[in-house]
């Protein structure tokens, strides 16, 4: 079976600090990879996703960037961190051919302060 | 544009009760697939259900039920006699049909409901 995992699970860092989030996929090949940001524990902001290793695309310009290094493998980054950066990360995944449910992660909880 | 709107920002029942969850959707898209993720306090977004355009048909599974209606562009959300446990954030969201030779649906949530089931 497949199962996602993200860390850190929760991660408090000053402002102008760089930031990097990791999220590993097991059990599969060549998913579809997304990371959203949820802010005050609702509605969810679709930030990056990836089709493919290299591949990736951004949905909303901010502070941050993404990489896919590895098929399994999608790391969210920031070279310095805002007070607005707060809030919790959610990695997902799909599968590569069609249906389009996302299985999330278990999601970092990021404060800056 | 895609757009899911969730009425109902909060609600308070005592177990055992049923509870109907709204969602309501838009899109111009003639093929897409609509969902329904529940998400506990522990933050986990936890996939429920999916359908597809196509299909109509009303599902259960166990004590939950969902009621696909694209005359009136709504995917409701019942759980039969609620349990404490079934306390959480419950989104609906919408994707579009894979396109240009990927494999990706963008999918667009609602922004929730908060379901709160007493003892």
């Amino acid at each position: 079976s497949q199962t996602i995992h993200q860390w850190p699970a929760t991660l408090v860092q000053p402002v102008g600090s760089p930031l990097s989030l990791e999220c590993t996929v097991e059990g599969t090949s060549n998913p579809n990879l997304y990371w959203y940001r949820q802010a005050a524990g609702r509605g969810l902001q679709l930030l990056f996703y990836s089709v493919g290793i290299g591949q990736i695309s951004s949905e909303v310009p901010q502070n941050l960037s993404a990489s896919r290094p590895q098929d399994r493998q999608f790391i969210l980054s920031s070279k310095k961190l805002l007070l607005s950066d707060s809030g919790f990360y959610l990695c997902a995944w799909s599968p590569g051919t069609g249906g389009n449910e996302q299985f999330f992660g278990p999601g970092t909880r990021l404060t800056v302060l | 544009a895609q757009k899911v709107t969730q009425a109902q920002t909060e609600i308070s029942v005592v177990e055992k009760e049923d509870v109907t969850l709204d969602c309501v959707y838009e899109t111009r898209d003639t093929t897409y697939y609509l969902f329904w993720y529940k998400q506990p306090p522990s933050g986990e977004l936890v996939f429920l259900i999916r359908r597809n355009s196509f299909d109509e048909q009303n599902e259960i599974s166990g004590r939950y039920s969902w009621n696909f209606q694209k005359s009136t562009s709504s995917f409701n959300f019942t759980i039969t006699a609620s349990q404490v446990v079934d306390s959480a954030v419950y989104f609906c969201a919408l994707s579009e049909a894979p396109h240009g030779g990927t494999s990706y649906g963008k999918l667009t949530f609602g922004q929730g409901t908060i379901l709160t089931v007493h003892p």
